[in-house]
């Protein structure tokens, strides 16, 4: 079966510090992959998705950038954390194939100070 | 561009009772999937139901079924025999039929479980 990973669970990290974060996916191939974030009491909104190894498409300018180097492997970064960069970052997968839907993992809660 | 609104932002039951979440959306394809989605306090989202814009039955999944009025642009989900840990937000989720199918999501409803 499929299992999406994410790390870390939580990170408190100082403005203007660099930002990391992985995402993970095992027992699938070539997914679509996704990253969202949600604000404190808010829906998601999608940052970025990418459906292969070096695809990244931005959907909102901003702070953050995103790489896939390998096909189960997504990452988010910054260079400089800013305060609005606060919220819960959640991975998602999806393969292309019935039942054709977007699984979520864990979620990172990141808190810029 | 789609849009998808969540009119309350709250709704609360009392436990083995009915409750009926609200959705609409905008847009102007044909070919497009629903969803609802559901984030407990450990804040993962969980998929509850998904909805096939061609079909015109209402999906089901156990306690939960959605009311899919493709005219009005409304998708409800209504939960039946209530239970306590259903208590969570739940999310309305609209994801076009083409390109990378991204999911555009409501605000949410927050739904308290009274016992």
């Amino acid at each position: 079966s499929q299992t999406i990973h994410q790390w870390p669970a939580t990170l408190v990290q100082p403005v203007g510090s660099p930002l990391s974060l992985e995402c993970t996916v095992e027992g699938t191939s070539n997914p679509n992959l996704y990253w969202y974030r949600q604000a404190a009491g808010r829906g998601l909104q999608l940052l970025f998705y990418s459906v292969g190894i070096g695809q990244i498409s931005s959907e909102v300018p901003q702070n953050l950038s995103a790489s896939r180097p390998q096909d189960r492997q997504f990452i988010l970064s910054s260079k400089k954390l800013l305060l609005s960069d606060s919220g819960f970052y959640l991975c998602a997968w999806r393969v292309g194939l019935a039942p054709d839907t977007q699984y979520f993992g864990p979620g990172t809660r990141l808190t810029v100070l | 561009a789609q849009t998808v609104t969540q009119s309350q932002p709250e709704m609360s039951v009392q436990e083995a009772e009915t409750v009926t979440l609200s959705c609409t959306y905008d847009t102007s394809e044909s070919d497009y999937y629903l969803f609802w989605y559901k984030q407990p306090p450990s804040r993962q989202m969980i998929l509850v139901i998904r909805q096939e814009a061609y079909k015109q039955q209402n999906a089901t999944e156990n306690r939960f079924s959605v009311n899919f009025q493709k005219a009005a642009k409304s998708f409800s989900l209504k939960i039946s025999d209530s239970q306590l840990g259903d208590a969570a937000m739940y999310f309305c989720a609209y994801r076009s039929g083409q390109g990378a199918q991204k999911l555009v999501f409501g605000q949410g409803t927050r739904l308290t479980i009274n016992p």
